[in-house]
């Protein structure tokens, strides 16, 4: 199975602040990444697919990125409403894994 | 509006038997793959199952293959999770989500999720 290693697992950001996390594939998933936002008692939100496709609906000031392995997922001016745990998936090849997730939590 | 609403979880011996359903409506159910995912309380997201959009193609997780079984009802709209042999570790908030597009197997719509406890 493909491992997805997300880092950090919890992050301590300010509103206005640019966020990044990673999430690193054990090995190549071409661009079949997608990243996912949840909070507390809801279902995870679909934010991107294909590594840096926007989904419709989403802000645009989140964007995803990949170098290789490697995918990023950044949020260029952290909102309120931003605050919550972020989740990676890949779907290059069964069995569908997501990362640990990142707790995005206000400094 | 896209609505999927699970049901049939709760409190069972390790062991025992449940039967999960999800009901879809707002969009053609029998166009999309439909999948089930698991979350562990505090924990992350597992993968369980999935299932193509004419169940010609059925993916498990190892941790429920041979244990649980996914099917549809693509006239009734709606999605099963048959588990049988239960463990404590299936404990878990279960997700039923819809594929983005035909068998793509990420995914855009879910559930608000069914609680199934396992328990002596």
């Amino acid at each position: 199975d493909i491992q997805m290693t997300q880092s950090p697992s919890t992050l301590s950001a300010s509103v206005g602040d640019r966020v990044t996390i990673t999430c690193r594939a054990s090995q190549s998933i071409s661009s079949w990444l997608a990243w996912y936002q949840q909070k507390p008692g809801k279902a995870p939100k679909l934010l991107i697919y294909k590594a840096s496709s926007l989904e419709r609906g989403v802000p645009s000031r989140f964007s995803g990125s990949e170098s290789g392995t490697e995918f990023t997922l950044t949020i260029s001016s952290l909102q309120p409403d931003d605050f919550a745990i972020y989740y990676c998936q890949q779907y290059h090849s069964y069995s569908l894994t997501f990362g640990g997730g990142t707790k995005v939590e206000i400094k | 509006e896209v609505q999927l609403v699970e049901s049939g979880g709760g409190l069972v011996k390790p062991g025992g038997s449940l039967r999960l359903s999800c009901a879809a409506s707002g969009f053609m159910f029998s166009g999309y793959s439909m999948n089930w995912v698991r979350q562990t309380p505090g924990k992350g997201l597992e993968w369980v199952a999935s299932i193509s959009s004419r169940s010609s193609y059925i993916y498990y997780a190892d941790s429920v293959k041979g244990r649980f079984t996914i099917s549809r009802d693509n006239a009734k709209n709606s999605l099963y999770l048959q588990m049988n042999s239960l463990r404590v570790e299936d404990t878990a908030v279960y997700f039923c989500a819809k594929d983005w597009d035909s068998s793509v197997w990420f995914f855009d719509y879910w559930g608000q999720g069914t609680l199934v406890t396992v328990s002596s």
